[in-house]
């Protein structure tokens, strides 16, 4: 089996803050994926990467920049933090683009002062 | 575009009852891959159920669900509730190859004795 890892599990910031979280996998995957939980809103796709060096937008990046350093790490920065922001922030990966079956990690809070 | 629509926020029932959560769909690609995942308290998503074949109904745990193209249904059901079932429930459809997994709003069941 394989694990995934974020980092921080918690992150507090200021407003205007650039704020970074990273997500490791040891499954050996080739895409990965930043999703953002809000109660309600259900799962929303900030950025996703089919395979090592490829970025691709999702339906929310606005406010965002990703990052897939390695096959095995792709990171999320929020680019300017939004004052009394709370979200969950959820990286996941999967053996190959349009498989569907998504390993998630336990996810990033993110709290905004 | 692509969409998932889950109509309940919420679905309480009691215990050895059955339960039934809807999910409906939009979408322009043929191919496509539908999923439940299920979300603990506290945990990551995890997947519940896969399916890509039309009318063929796929089991896991006790849940059933058959994808429907005529009627762009994949809804969730199980014949009798246990407390343990108590949990946040998404719907997801994978188009195509485009790598994409959109999630509905997803939907908490809610099991009491």
């Amino acid at each position: 089996g394989g694990i995934i890892t974020q980092t921080p599990k918690f992150l507090i910031g200021q407003e205007g803050q650039k704020l970074t979280l990273k997500c490791q996998q040891n499954f050996n995957h080739d895409t990965m994926y930043w999703y953002r939980q809000d109660s309600g809103k259900g799962l929303r796709l900030i950025y996703y990467s089919i395979t090592e060096n490829d970025l691709q937008k999702g339906d929310l990046s606005e406010g965002y920049d990703a990052s897939r350093e390695k096959k095995s790490s792709f990171s999320l920065t929020v680019t300017s933090a939004q004052k009394n922001e709370m979200a969950v922030f959820l990286c996941a990966s999967s053996m190959g683009a349009g498989t569907g079956q998504l390993y998630f990690g336990e996810g990033s809070k993110l709290t905004v002062l | 575009g692509d969409s998932v629509t889950q109509t309940e926020g919420l679905v309480t029932v009691t215990e050895g009852l059955p339960v039934k959560l809807n999910c409906t769909y939009q979408t322009t690609y043929l191919t496509i891959a539908f999923f439940w995942y299920v979300q603990y308290l506290n945990e990551a998503p995890q997947v519940l159920l896969k399916s890509s074949t039309d009318n063929k109904r796929t089991e896991h745990q006790g849940f059933h669900a058959t994808l429907h193209k005529s009627s762009s249904s994949f809804h969730l059901q199980k014949s009798s509730a246990q407390l343990s079932d108590s949990a946040l429930y998404y719907c997801a459809l994978t188009p195509g190859n485009t790598g994409k997994l959109i999630f509905g709003l997803g939907t908490t069941l809610q099991v009491q004795p």
